[in-house]
């Protein structure tokens, strides 16, 4: 079985400058997640959809951070602006209700 | 909050030691435990989980058991391998089937040498 899609693996970027992640999650698995992991410290939960809606967004820092996941499938995080401390690895799971199935996150440097 | 605290690592072992890595949390509810691995250059992976007070969850030689009165979840292996050589994560979901986002500890290095 296909595991969870992430793109891109890595990116480099200014700070002010926007980015935006991809994730591609299990095939039928409704709920999605999307972590922040920053060097050093376990993965931090931003934002947690079942199918296109969102259950848990309380950790993510929506003056900057948005999410979407339109027809319940593939999501996208975005950063605009990006500040210096969003300098992490930026996790997607997927999950049919018992754990998580994680990919293998997008690696983000802010200079 | 949830909260998990784990053992700071690295964590060095011979190869055949016996392995614990200490896992503690505090929730609000009756939440399901796990423990996450890492091995180098790959994502997260499940590596066992228990989902109520006296499970033991067991996978590739390692066990961990659910201790409701110590609000424990520490991760054992009676023979260290090399190839056990990862960063482990004790993590909880406050959802009973463990759908919920998960609250993870800071991760324990281990380093098995031959």
């Amino acid at each position: 079985e296909a595991g969870v899609a992430q793109s891109p693996r890595y990116k480099i970027i200014e700070k002010r400058q926007s980015v935006a992640f991809w994730c591609n999650p299990i095939s039928g698995h409704a709920t999605l997640y999307w972590y922040q992991q920053i060097l050093g410290q376990g993965p931090k939960l931003l934002i947690q959809f079942q199918n296109n809606g969102v259950v848990d967004d309380s950790q993510l820092p929506k003056d900057r951070f948005s999410a979407e996941r339109l027809k319940g499938v593939d999501s996208t995080l975005k950063i605009q602006p990006a500040k210096l401390e969003d300098s992490a690895v930026y996790l997607c799971a997927s999950s049919l209700g018992s754990f998580a199935f994680f990919g293998q996150g997008t690696r983000l440097t802010v200079v | 909050g949830d909260s998990v605290t784990q053992m700071e690592g690295p964590v060095t072992l011979s190869e055949e030691a016996f392995l614990t890595i200490n896992c503690t949390y505090t929730a609000t509810g009756y939440p399901s435990l796990f423990w996450y691995v890492q091995y180098p250059g790959e994502g997260l992976q499940l590596l066992l989980k228990a989902t109520k007070a006296d499970d033991k969850g067991s996978n590739k030689g390692f066990e961990a058991t659910y201790r409701k009165e110590t609000t424990s979840f520490h991760l054992e292996k009676g023979s260290v391998q090399v190839s056990d050589s990862a960063v482990y994560f004790c993590a909880l979901s406050d959802g009973g089937g463990g759908a919920d986002g998960l609250t993870f500890g800071k991760g324990t290095h281990l380093i098995i040498q031959p």
